[in-house]
């Protein structure tokens, strides 16, 4: 079973320019939640998605959103890059959602997308 | 809000000595997951803890959910190189993750 893939690796962006960044989940995995991991903020909560909608959502402000497609294929997005965005984006996947509390799944992550903006 | 919090931050060990991370949660959980990430890599799942008490074993590694489900260890014994990286505990529940522990171990 191939396991969870995230492209671009690799991006370089200038402040003001947006990004977006996809991810796509394990086969049969309907759930995909999205990271920031920074040396100084350690890995925070950005969104989760599944089936199509936003399940939970972190505290970063709207400049980041995400979708997820019908396939459970999902994309992140990133406006007005700041260079305070700077970091490694991963997405996981799981096969069961958050929301249902005590039944949560293993998240399987993915390679992460390095961002930087200069 | 809600918080996860780990200790230590960074723990340096001689190959052989025994490690272990605290996981301690500002709210009540419903149950805790652990993972582990290796230097460059990205986190990989380690085990899920359900139950007040719980104690689960996984060879060397030792996991413990605290009886007021608010806090965690994981216990090392007998540390090897290959148990370089940084442990983290996750709230499933919201999708926090704790601020990790950074394992360095000197052969």
């Amino acid at each position: 079973k191939a396991g969870v893939t995230q492209t671009p690796r690799y991006l370089i962006k200038t402040r003001g320019q947006q990004v977006t960044l996809s991810c796509s989940p394990i086969s049969g995995h309907r759930s995909v939640s999205w990271y920031q991991q920074t040396p100084g903020q350690g890995l925070q909560f950005l969104f989760e998605y599944f089936s199509e909608t936003q399940r939970n959502k972190g505290n970063f402000p709207g400049r980041f959103s995400g979708r997820q497609f019908s396939n459970s294929r999902s994309e992140m997005n990133v406006s007005t890059l700041e260079l305070g965005d700077s970091a490694l984006y991963l997405c996981a996947s799981s096969f069961v959602s958050s929301h249902r509390s005590g039944l949560n799944g293993e998240q399987f992550f993915g390679p992460g997308t390095r961002l930087t903006v200069l | 809000g809600q918080q996860v919090m780990q200790i230590p931050q960074y723990q340096h060990v001689q190959e052989g000595e025994d490690f272990t991370t605290y996981c301690n949660s500002s709210t009540t959980l419903s149950n805790i997951q652990w993972y582990k990430q290796r230097p460059g890599g990205h986190p990989v799942f380690l085990i899920q803890l359900v139950k007040s008490g719980e104690v689960k074993k996984q060879k060397r590694l030792t996991f413990q959910f605290g009886e007021a489900k608010k806090n965690s260890s994981l216990h090392i014994t007998a540390t090897q190189t290959t148990d370089v990286g940084t442990y983290f505990c996750a709230n499933t529940d919201k999708l926090i993750f704790g601020t990790g522990t950074r394992l360095q171990v000197f052969p």
